[in-house]
């Protein structure tokens, strides 16, 4: 069965902290690993990888991913108030009648304090 | 549409009737996922669409849980016999193909069973 581990489940930090957020996966088939960033509902899509070694970023966020130990990370620097949300993890199967099914992490809720 | 629907956003049934969830993907998309979150939990998998291939069914919770995708595009989820743990958000997400994984959500549909 596919799995995908966050940690750590929760974090509080203050405005200017730097995070990270990690991820380690399980999956038979692996073809690509997502971030994305849950508020109120709906999850927003933040980042997919697909190769080792190659930090993807976006502002003050950034992710790598690590095919041959099977883990992500995704950094926040200079955090602020609106980075507080649940951080997802997921992961997309490459293989058989799986092909494209996306399993999920636990998630990560950050916090952020003034 | 310009986004991944969904209805009712919000549904409060009585224990022991039937509810039905609305999926509207994103057009084109063939991909289409069932997720729900109970408070304070991560994303759990119901079931996956893709295409015209037969659907993982594998995270359906019990045999109340059912789903259909008509023409390949709208997608209901329906509850049958409605018990308080069934409580939750629903969420629906869309992708394009199998090739192409990022997901798409809806703002989903907090059903609450009293």
């Amino acid at each position: 069965e596919d799995k995908v581990v966050q940690s750590p489940l929760s974090l509080v930090v203050h405005e200017g902290d730097t995070v990270t957020l990690n991820c380690s996966y399980e999956v038979t088939n692996f073809r690509s690993l997502l971030w994305y960033k849950q508020e109120k509902k709906a999850p927003t899509f933040l980042f997919m990888l697909t190769s080792s070694g190659i930090e993807k970023k976006s502002g003050r966020l950034s992710s790598i991913l690590d095919k041959k130990e099977l883990f992500s990370i995704l950094n926040i620097t200079a955090t602020q108030t609106g980075d507080s949300a649940i951080y997802l993890c997921v992961v997309a199967n490459a293989g058989g009648t799986s092909y494209g099914k996306l399993t999920f992490g636990q998630g990560t809720i950050l916090t952020v304090h003034p | 549409g310009a986004g991944v629907s969904q209805s009712p956003s919000n549904k409060v049934t009585e224990k022991g009737k039937d509810v039905e969830l609305r999926c509207d993907p994103i057009s084109g998309h063939t991909a289409l996922y069932w997720y729900r979150q109970s408070l304070g939990q991560g994303l759990e998998f119901l079931i996956y669409f893709q295409g015209n291939s037969a659907p993982d069914k594998s995270g359906l919770p019990s045999d109340r849980f059912s789903a259909e995708r008509t023409g390949g595009s709208v997608s209901t989820l329906t509850i049958q016999r409605t018990q308080q743990e069934d409580s939750a958000v629903y969420l629906c997400a869309s992708s394009l193909s199998r090739a192409n994984t990022e997901a798409f959500f809806g703002q989903g549909t907090r059903l609450t069973v009293v």
